[in-house]
């Protein structure tokens, strides 16, 4: 089956500087790949996606770009702000509105003051 | 519209025992999926239930079953409970429909087996 590697972990960036985080995926046939974030004690939630038909997808501060041949799809957060700090997680399916997810183990993003 | 409902939030159980977990999708939305969140683990995909069907379903084993109502309303279970079950189980809905993408989540249920 599908897996989702996600790295870093952890990462602490300086509020105004940029954040990346990068996933991996095993399945060629994956084909969307949504990213989440969860706010301490919240749920999880939609913050951007992108289809295996577009290579980068911006949304205000935040861009997602993927790279099939490598396998692997990034989140950049670009001007961070205290409100980013959360735990975001990567995932990936092999048809898009295909309920069944393949989640990264997540990275914890802390923005410093 | 209201958001995903989940009950209960919290429970105790101890080993041996089976529970019994609750979903409410949003309204009109047909397909309710299952995952289970540990630290460390992330989020680990169950089952999914669309139009009373399973769908799709994880690599957990038989003690994990569920079934959803003409209502879309869904439900969970885990018999012969161990420690290793103790966990955030999250509930998500979609409309089911394609490109649809985005699982509306629910707040979850945490339990903890003792």
């Amino acid at each position: 089956g599908e897996n989702v590697e996600q790295h870093p972990s952890t990462l602490s960036v300086q509020e105004g500087d940029s954040a990346v985080i990068k996933c991996t995926y095993s399945d060629s046939a994956s084909n969307y790949f949504p990213w989440y974030k969860q706010e301490l004690g919240k749920r999880p939630q939609l913050i951007i996606d992108i289809r295996s038909n577009v290579g980068e997808k911006k949304d205000q501060r935040i861009a997602v770009t993927l790279n099939k041949t490598a396998k692997h799809f990034s989140l950049h957060i670009t001007e961070t702000q205290p409100e980013d700090s959360a735990v975001y997680f990567c995932a990936a399916s092999m048809n898009f509105g295909n309920e069944k997810l393949t989640f990264g183990t997540g990275t914890r993003l802390t923005i410093i003051p | 519209k209201a958001g995903v409902t989940q009950t209960p939030r919290y429970l105790i159980k101890t080993r041996g025992q089976q529970v019994t977990l609750s979903c409410s999708p949003i309204s009109g939305h047909r397909s309710v999926s299952w995952y289970q969140q540990t630290p460390g683990q992330g989020l680990q995909f169950l089952f999914e239930y669309f139009s009373e069907t399973q769908r799709n379903k994880g690599n957990f084993p038989g003690r994990f079953s569920g079934r959803q109502f003409s209502n879309s309303r869904s439900e969970m279970n885990v018999s012969t409970l161990e420690l290793g079950d103790s966990a955030l189980y999250l509930c998500a809905s979609t409309s089911g429909r394609t490109n649809t993408g985005e699982l509306f989540f629910g707040e979850g249920s945490r339990l903890t087996v003792l």
